[in-house]
């Protein structure tokens, strides 16, 4: 089955500064990654995705990239803000059919005043 | 429907007890999907339905873990005899196939003591 793992656990950045996450997955065959965001205690949301057709996402201060190839794809945030304090989790799924996410490990991030 | 509805969201149940979880997801959603999240680890997938039907169940660890969605609506997730290793976050998302959003609820916290 698909093994996603992300990198780093943990992440503390200046406001203002950028933060980069990145991912790896295992299966060839996965096709859509998305990033979910999810604050203590609260559901995790979505804040961008991409699909495998496509090699970069940007959405205001966020952007995904993916490299099939190497089978990787990378968040970045730009001029980080103290609210963009989370945990952001990697996922990756095969559409069609039931596509059930196969997560990473999360990565805590903190943005610093 | 405003969003997914999950409860409850705590339950403390003795070892050995039986334990019932509801999700409530958007309505008109086909696809529900229930994960697992362990404290500071990503969510596992459990099992999938497309409308009442169980299309993928892989993900449930042991045989003490059913659920259904009998009207293809309300979903219910038992554990029964839990463990202390049973003691997570349960998940429960709607949507999420073909490359879509997966809209989350905000999880029960199951604490078994």
């Amino acid at each position: 089955g698909e093994n996603v793992e992300q990198h780093p656990s943990t992440l503390s950045v200046q406001e203002g500064d950028s933060a980069v996450i990145k991912c790896t997955y295992s299966d060839s065959a996965s096709n859509y990654f998305p990033w979910y965001k999810q604050e203590l205690g609260k559901r995790p949301q979505l804040i961008i995705d991409i699909r495998s057709n496509v090699g970069e996402k940007k959405d205001q201060r966020i952007a995904v990239t993916l490299n099939k190839t190497a089978k990787h794809f990378s968040l970045h945030i730009t001029e980080t803000q103290p609210e963009d304090s989370a945990v952001y989790f990697c996922a990756a799924s095969i559409t069609g059919g039931g596509n059930k996410l196969t997560f990473g490990t999360g990565t805590q991030l903190k943005v610093e005043l | 429907g405003a969003g997914v509805s999950q409860s409850p969201r705590y339950k403390v149940a003795k070892r050995g007890q039986d334990v019932a979880l509801r999700c409530d997801p958007i309505s008109g959603h086909v696809s529900l999907f229930w994960y697992q999240q362990a404290l500071g680890q990503g969510p596992e997938f459990l099992t999938y339905f497309q409308n009442e039907a169980q299309l993928d169940k892989s993900g449930l660890p042991s045989d003490r873990f059913f659920a259904e969605r009998p009207e293809g609506s309300v979903s219910t997730l038992k554990i029964q005899r839990t463990q202390q290793e049973d003691s997570a976050v349960y998940l429960c998302a709607a949507g999420g196939t073909g490359g879509t959003e997966a809209f989350f609820g905000q999880g029960t916290r199951l604490t078994v003591v």
